[in-house]
């Protein structure tokens, strides 16, 4: 089946530091792949997407480049801000079918001190 | 219109009560899920609904009875819950994509939550 595996957590920077989230998947086929955001009482957002390899999906300063060599699809931002913390998801969606089923990672909690 | 709303934001209940949360779409979404979410825990698909008919079951306990009146609404019907039920109750859609389509699936967009708490 289907799996997502993040980087482990929790991961606390200094504000302007450079964030690195790893993510990597086993699916078969050809997912799409997303990275979400969860701030503290509220729902996911989507933050950015690709949906095949070699796609970059961009947001917010937020990238993430889609990997099929390496299954991977790590997330990256230059430079981090307070107002980035927060829980980062990393999820697949396979294709084909009604409605597709993602499967998430476990999430990251991100920290981010003035 | 690309906003899903839930309510009620915050529902406290006892083990006897019989309640229901409320979600909504107005983005012509024809895939309506409901998840689960325990704190520090990613999201548990509990139920998708497609083109208005429940297309998959995770084996949840039918203490949980979700309906689909219409394409843009959604709801989660509970009884006789257990305490540990409690979690935040996500509710999400997303474009269909019918069989056979070349194109991996569409992403899902969240509501914000019902926070559940079972007494």
């Amino acid at each position: 089946g289907n799996s997502v595996t993040q980087m482990e957590g929790p991961v606390t920077l200094s504000e302007e530091a450079f964030l690195t989230i790893n993510c990597t998947y086993t699916a078969t086929g050809y997912p799409s792949l997303f990275w979400y955001v969860q701030y503290p009482g509220e729902g996911l957002q989507l933050l950015l997407k690709a949906t095949k390899a070699d796609d970059k999906g961009s947001n917010k300063g937020f990238e993430a480049t889609y990997r099929k060599e390496t299954t991977s699809f790590h997330l990256e931002k230059g430079s981090v801000q307070v107002s980035d913390s927060a829980v980062y998801f990393c999820a697949l969606l396979s294709k084909g079918g009604n409605a597709g089923k993602s499967t998430f990672g476990d999430g990251t909690t991100l920290t981010v001190k003035p | 219109d690309t906003e899903v709303t839930q309510t009620p934001k915050h529902l406290v209940m006892g083990m006897t009560n019989k309640k229901s949360l409320k979600c909504e779409q107005h983005m012509g979404h024809r895939a309506m899920y409901w998840y689960k979410q325990k704190a520090k825990k990613p999201p548990e698909l509990m139920f998708v609904y497609s083109y208005e008919k429940l297309s998959i079951n995770e084996s949840v306990p039918s203490r949980f009875s979700p309906e689909c009146p219409n394409s843009s609404l959604l709801n989660l019907h509970l009884h006789a819950l257990q305490p540990e039920d409690s979690a935040l109750y996500l509710c999400a859609s997303s474009q269909d994509r019918s069989s056979g389509s070349s194109r991996a699936g569409d992403e899902q967009f969240f509501g914000p939550g019902t926070r559940l708490t079972v007494l």
